[in-house]
């Protein structure tokens, strides 16, 4: 069964600081996909990236960088010069591949609170 | 216009009500989903639907129904709601590719006295 752990509840940072979200997955497939959401205090859900399992190579979006290794099941979320706007929760998730006639279910983690203070 | 949407936005409501929550999307999008989110669990799928004519459980399906009306509305419904039914409820869409992206509404925060 997959599984996806976020183990920092809460992160406190001062704006501009560099901060780094954590997710570590489990899944017994070859084939899968991890994504990032961003909820914001508004409530809505924020798809922010997705990344299948072919492919390691890290990925940067402005002040949003990604680093995905394989070999320790991780899928983790640096902004770099942190701002009081990317104050919110931050939720990673898995889907698996083509065996699960389940679909494109995903399995999320229980969140990363992140505030930044200015 | 938003892509996904759903209404009521916010409902406060008493054990024993019979309640519908209703989703709405012009993405074009085959697949739906119902999913709701409590504090430190994330969120975990209650029902999804692959077509008009498929409708399957999900991780939490007990105390809950769902209706797929056409392709772009799917709702949810409590037939008895009771307090531990009290949180934050999604609706999503996504394609029919593997590992298609989940765009996700603004949510329902329902809460049940």
């Amino acid at each position: 069964a997959q599984k996806v752990t976020q183990a920092q509840t809460e992160i406190s940072v001062v704006e501009k600081e560099d901060v780094t979200l954590d997710c570590v997955y489990e899944t017994r497939d070859t084939t899968y996909y991890l994504f990032w959401y961003k909820q914001p205090p508004s409530g809505e859900l924020v798809f922010l990236i997705r990344r299948n399992s072919f492919d390691e190579q890290n990925e940067i979006s402005g002040r949003y960088s990604w680093n995905f290794q394989k070999s320790t099941s991780s899928f983790n979320f640096t902004i770099t010069a942190s701002q009081v706007v990317d104050s919110a929760v931050y939720f990673c998730a898995l889907s698996e591949g083509p065996y699960n006639n389940a679909g494109n279910m995903l399995t999320f983690g229980g969140g990363t609170r992140l505030m930044v203070k200015p | 216009d938003a892509d996904v949407t759903q209404t009521p936005r916010n409902r406060i409501t008493k054990t024993g009500k019979r309640i519908m929550l209703e989703c709405s999307q012009t993405k074009g999008h085959d697949r739906m989903y119902w999913y709701r989110q409590d504090p430190g669990l994330g969120l975990r799928l209650i029902y999804y639907s692959f077509d008009v004519k498929d409708i399957n459980k999900g991780e939490i399906s007990d105390g809950y129904s769902v209706s797929r009306q056409a392709q772009a509305k799917f709702s949810l419904s409590l037939e008895s709601a009771i307090p531990n039914q009290t949180a934050l409820y999604f609706c999503a869409t996504s394609d029919i590719g593997l590992g298609d992206t989940q765009y996700f509404g603004p949510g329902t925060r329902l809460t049940v006295l």
